[in-house]
């Protein structure tokens, strides 16, 4: 199957700064990536739709200022949490779709913030 | 009621037997629909896509569709231990759209 490369694999900050993720579709072209948060025990909860070269879709609820997203080429998007606070410590998963419409997961980032 | 409905378990069965996971879904526009797995602590692997009613094989697995009863279903034979996981149902209405999941069904094979 294609490959996603999620990056960093666990992040710990402070208090107050901003972190930023970074999503890469390896062996496929991906106009659309999708970003995720995930709880202990609970299912994906999806943040934002991100289409290559144009604005992310958030979804409700979601701080867009807070997430920041950005989707500047076929292969890589990123998300910036910005001024992070301990209730934004979480799992935080990327996923990129390929042509055939099939949605891949990168390994996922797990974000401390103290 | 939810969208897309899973039990969350956990189920048990014993290594060798075969594992049913079950999924409801309420909106009859949907066209496509996935099986992933997810172990604690790690993202989603997709195991399977099935688009048309019917079943669908790929080695140990099963995705079996049934659109007018709104119901999807995966196979798990001969099960592992290492199958110990939680398997997510999705569902998308259109190739553009956006998945959604439910909430995961625990499995647990016993040695």
């Amino acid at each position: 199957g294609a490959v996603v490369s999620q990056h960093p694999s666990w992040v710990i900050c402070k208090s107050g700064t901003s972190v930023k993720i970074e999503c890469r579709s390896l062996d496929f072209q991906a106009t659309t990536m999708f970003w995720y948060r995930q709880f202990p025990k609970q299912s994906l909860m999806l943040m934002a739709t991100s289409n290559e070269g144009s604005k992310a879709t958030y979804e409700q609820g979601v701080e867009k200022d807070k997430f920041l997203i950005n989707h500047a080429s076929l292969t890589l998007s990123t998300l910036t949490v910005t001024s992070a606070h301990p209730e934004d410590s979480s799992f935080y998963i990327c996923s990129a779709r390929d042509l055939k419409g099939i949605q891949y997961f990168g390994a996922g980032t797990r974000l401390s913030v103290l | 009621q939810k969208e897309v409905e899973q039990n969350s378990g956990p189920l048990s069965v014993p290594e060798g037997a075969i594992a049913s996971l079950n999924c409801t879904y309420s909106d009859r526009g949907s066209q496509s629909f996935f099986w992933y797995r997810q172990y604690s602590g790690k993202s989603p692997e997709l195991i399977m896509s099935i688009y048309s009613n019917g079943d669908k094989e790929d080695g140990r697995f099963t995705a079996q569709l049934n659109k007018a009863s709104q119901y999807v279903s995966l196979l798990i034979r001969d099960s592992q231990p290492s199958d110990s996981a939680t398997y997510l149902c999705a569902v998308r209405r259109g190739q553009g759209g956006k998945l959604i999941f439910g909430q995961g069904t625990e499995l647990s094979v016993k040695p």
